[in-house]
């Protein structure tokens, strides 16, 4: 169980162009998920955490209007990379955190997806 | 702030070897520390968590941690390495009431020669 699908696993695009980002979770209801960021060879940060039906509540120094996040229901976010270049090109990694686990606070996470920005 | 650290970026050891990642946290408050592995071209898996309670946490695939509060460490142990142990580790932690994201370790690159 605990299963956290993305799609795509990868894609390229132009620069310019916007790209959306699927993270599902296939077997649980997920209140909250979050969207992480991981260069090459470096650890994964933290760029939103999105609550379902509410607005997405973004980390320091990462573009609200760059990175669209809706978050429509229990099993489903989409993070949209807009107008995006090169300097956008990265693994998008998210994580749900299941419900009745709340008061275990583990988060599940997705294969992620690589973005590449050409 | 809040923060992870984790000492030793790269690590090699030789099959059957004893492993200790070491890793660090800055939290006020409550904190929930969490070690994950990631394998070549795989996502991140959960090893191990701690919550609360037995300060020393059994995991998946033989890793233990133990979490000493007084040092702020939660290192990752193994007695005896497999040569498919390589793979990235990373350290992690969030706040104790447990809404926020994680905060990730730079991550330990760890090669296992057989």
């Amino acid at each position: 169980g605990a299963v956290v699908s993305q799609h795509p696993s990868w894609v390229i695009c132009k620069s310019g162009t916007s790209v959306k980002i699927e993270c599902r979770s296939l077997d649980f209801q997920a209140t909250t998920m979050f969207w992480y960021r991981q260069f090459p060879k470096q650890s994964l940060m933290l760029m939103a955490t999105s609550n379902e039906g509410s607005k997405a509540t973004y980390e320091q120094g990462v573009e609200k209007d760059k990175f669209l996040i809706n978050h429509a229901s229990l099993t489903l976010s989409t993070l949209t990379v807009t107008s995006a270049h090169p300097e956008d090109s990265s693994f998008y990694i998210c994580s749900a955190r299941e419900m009745r686990s709340r008061a275990y606070n583990e988060q599940f996470f997705g294969p992620g997806t690589r973005l590449t920005v050409l | 702030a809040q923060s992870v650290s984790q000492h030793n970026h790269h690590v090699i050891l030789s099959e059957a070897a004893s492993l200790e990642l070491g890793c660090n946290y800055s939290y006020g408050g409550t904190v929930n520390l969490f070690w994950y592995v990631q394998y070549p071209g795989q996502h991140l898996q959960l090893l191990l968590k701690y919550f609360s309670g037995d300060p020393l946490v059994k995991g998946i695939k033989g890793f233990e941690a133990e979490f000493i509060k007084s040092k702020f460490s939660f290192n990752l142990r193994k007695p005896s390495v497999q040569w498919s142990d390589t793979a990235e580790y990373f350290c992690a932690a969030n706040s104790g009431g447990g809404a926020d994201g994680l905060t990730f370790g730079k991550g330990t690159h760890l090669i296992i020669q057989p």
